[in-house]
């Protein structure tokens, strides 16, 4: 029973194909996060998602389109993927938008452009 | 163990030993602190967090100190295991009253020598 999960946990595609990540959490949250962590393991915020309206949305290409369905689930889709799209992208949830409470994290989709 | 350069801190500790792992952070006005246990492969797992109205909070093993005066954030590992072994990375909440953003420090990663 997984909390936080993401599909698929490889995805390797050639540069200039769209795809998609999944994310579903169990937790009866109303946060959801992406974020994006390069090689040198930094990790980055790029979208947040509150009962499925943006509330953060940092300093990414328009390529990336996050789709909130419903306040459980949270895909990420990527248009046009670059080279430098290549990391691990980790989906989170956390029970509300403020803080004081620990966000939890899925495993991660490690994705590379070949 | 603060970043520098390209490489990712590491600590080496001998099974049994105390660990101390630092995090500066770059936020006066951060108001809440976490601590993120990351293994190879898996997302980050929550460890402890804090509050800025504290200075010192402890778990199971696990300690955490804040001293705001230096916005130095610290985690003790009492009596190290091999299954500490991971990268450790402290995140405070940058959205400002009210909201919830988390910054992540750069990792530092724990090698236990059994």
């Amino acid at each position: 029973d997984t909390a936080v999960s993401q599909t698929p946990k490889y995805l390797v595609t050639q540069m200039g194909n769209d795809k998609s990540i999944k994310c579903e959490q169990n937790l009866g949250h109303d946060t959801m996060y992406w974020y994006k962590q390069d090689s040198k393991k930094f990790l980055k915020i790029m979208f947040s998602y509150n009962n499925k309206e943006l509330i953060i949305n940092e300093t990414v290409p328009n390529r990336f389109s996050p789709k909130s369905p419903d306040k459980a689930h949270l895909n990420l889709h990527i248009n046009s993927l670059e080279l430098g799209d290549s990391a691990v992208y980790f989906c989170a949830s956390s029970p509300r938008t403020g803080g004081g409470q620990p966000q939890h994290f899925g495993d991660g989709t490690r994705l590379s452009i070949l | 163990g603060e970043s520098v350069g390209l490489h990712l801190p590491t600590l080496s500790v001998q099974e049994g030993d105390n660990s101390i792992i630092n995090c500066a952070y770059s936020n006066s006005a951060s108001d809440y602190f976490i601590w993120y246990k990351q293994e190879s492969g898996k997302g980050p797992q929550f460890i402890i967090d804090i509050r800025s109205n504290m200075d010192k909070r402890q778990g199971q093993r696990v300690t955490v100190l804040l001293n705001k005066t230096v916005k130095h954030l610290s985690l003790q590992i009492a009596a190290t295991q091999p299954g500490d072994s991971a990268v450790y990375f402290c995140a405070e909440n940058t959205g400002g009253a009210g909201s919830y953003q988390l910054t992540f420090g750069k990792g530092t990663k724990l090698s236990v020598i059994p």
